[in-house]
């Protein structure tokens, strides 16, 4: 597609449950990141995949969160036993990966705002 | 590890004033640099970037930033804002190469007529 493309929206859920969170890339991104972006702040690294593999995942709060993309192209946020403090926006954003000079920009999509009750 | 510091919360300007937002890096090596805009509603955008070459660089919208190495300073101008400009403003950061971009708390630029 033209951007980044994010589903859902808005995801509300009850505390204790499981939640996905999808991305699709812009066509020809190597490179996918999720970043959690809470009210006040700035984007907050989650994970980063370069291709299928995640490359660096050193964001991720706990085990609790997970995060795929098997084929190299979407992926998916997962989430188990969500808490009220994992309300946030979960933002996605692609970039052609690190070869050819790549200079690490970032194209986000709007985001999935998640809110645990 | 890397961080970034933005001073400034909430700025209040009116139309036409001149603008000026900081950004402060606390990382040594070589950086590329970047401000992002988002816009009520709308998803961020980048404004401009630096990575190498003159330390003054031109952004969309008459937005220019200029890099001070010495001062690990990457500082947002306009020199005159529109009501448009309201948004929030976010400085990033990332090591040359592959690691991801940090970025720091943003801005939040209100315009008034």
């Amino acid at each position: 597609g033209a951007g980044v493309s994010q589903t859902p929206s808005n995801k509300v859920t009850e505390k204790g449950k499981y939640v996905e969170l999808r991305c699709d890339p812009i066509s020809g991104h190597t490179a996918l990141y999720w970043y959690r972006q809470s009210l006040g702040q700035g984007p907050e690294f989650l994970i980063y995949f370069q291709g299928t593999g995640a490359a660096d995942d050193s964001g991720l709060p706990n085990d609790r969160f997970f995060a795929v993309r098997p084929e190299g192209s979407v992926s998916t946020l997962k989430i188990q036993r969500t808490e009220r403090g994992d309300s946030a926006v979960y933002l996605c954003a692609s970039s052609l990966g690190t070869s050819g000079g790549n200079t690490g920009e970032l194209f986000f999509g709007e985001g999935s705002r998640l809110t645990v009750l | 590890a890397q961080s970034v510091s933005q001073h400034n919360h909430h700025v209040i300007l009116s139309e036409a004033a001149s603008l000026e937002l900081g950004c402060n890096y606390s990382y040594g090596g070589t950086v590329n640099l970047f401000w992002y805009v988002q816009y009520p509603g709308q998803h961020l955008q980048l404004l401009l970037k630096y990575f190498s070459g003159d330390p003054l660089v031109k952004g969309i919208k008459g937005f220019e930033a200029e890099f001070i190495k010495s001062k690990f300073s990457f500082n947002l101008r306009k020199p005159s804002v529109q009501w448009s400009d309201t948004a929030e403003y976010f400085c990033a950061v990332n090591v040359r190469g592959n690691t991801p971009l940090v970025f720091g708390k943003g801005t939040r630029l209100s315009v008034i007529a």
